[in-house]
């Protein structure tokens, strides 16, 4: 199985401040990296999909790159309702996996 | 509007059994494959496994084999989850999650998730 590492395991973070959480893929994904966005009591909400494009809806402050097998999100400039748990997800093979999560918190 | 949505929260006891439903709406149900996701109470996310909505056939991670079945009433557009004799680690909630096919694929639509909670 595929290994995602995603760090921080958490952060904490003041508004307006730039913001970058990583996932490290034990194997070759080519673009198959999509990220999400998990509030208290919700389900995961897609922001990023293939490595870099943006989903629909989703603030152009989230980004997502690649470099190799390093994949990272940023988030521009931090607002309160970005307080959450993020985790990446690799489907380019089965099964696919997430990362542990990053909890994002205000500082 | 896209929807997925799953049925209310379980209280049940050690042995007994459980059925969830995820109801699909907005699109065509057959043409998008359907997974399920565990999120035992604060950890992460796990990949339960898929059904393939257009034939029924299911596949299970490894961890999912034998104690859960994935079904389908295709002409409700609902896919079901069992669980049977049910352990304390299943304590969780559970997601379905919509599978999208492009040029990569992810998950792009997820149900509100179903609490299920085991306790005798």
């Amino acid at each position: 199985d595929i290994q995602m590492t995603q760090s921080p395991a958490s952060l904490s973070a003041s508004l307006e401040e730039i913001v970058t959480i990583t996932c490290q893929a034990s194997q070759d994904i080519g673009n198959w990296l999509a990220w999400y966005q998990q509030k208290p009591g919700k389900s995961p909400q897609l922001l990023i999909y293939g490595a870099t494009s943006l989903a629909d809806g989703v603030p152009s402050r989230f980004s997502g790159s690649r470099s190799g097998t390093q994949y990272s999100l940023k988030i521009s400039r931090l607002q309160v309702e970005d307080i959450g748990i993020y985790y990446c997800l690799q489907a380019y093979s089965a099964p696919p996996t997430f990362g542990g999560g990053t909890k994002l918190e205000l500082k | 509007q896209i929807q997925l949505v799953q049925s209310g929260p379980e209280l049940k006891k050690p042995g007994e059994s459980v059925k969830i439903s995820c109801k699909a709406s907005g699109y065509t149900f057959t043409d998008y494959a359907m997974h399920w996701v565990k999120q035992a109470p604060g950890k992460g996310l796990k990949w339960m496994g898929w059904i393939n909505t257009y034939t029924g056939k299911p596949t299970y991670a490894d961890d999912f084999k034998g104690r859960f079945v994935f079904s389908l009433e295709a002409s409700a557009s609902t896919a079901n989850l069992q669980i049977s004799n049910l352990k304390n680690e299943d304590t969780a909630t559970y997601f379905c999650a919509r599978h999208n096919i492009g040029t990569t694929d992810y998950f792009d639509y997820w149900g509100q998730g179903v609490m299920v909670t085991v306790s005798s």
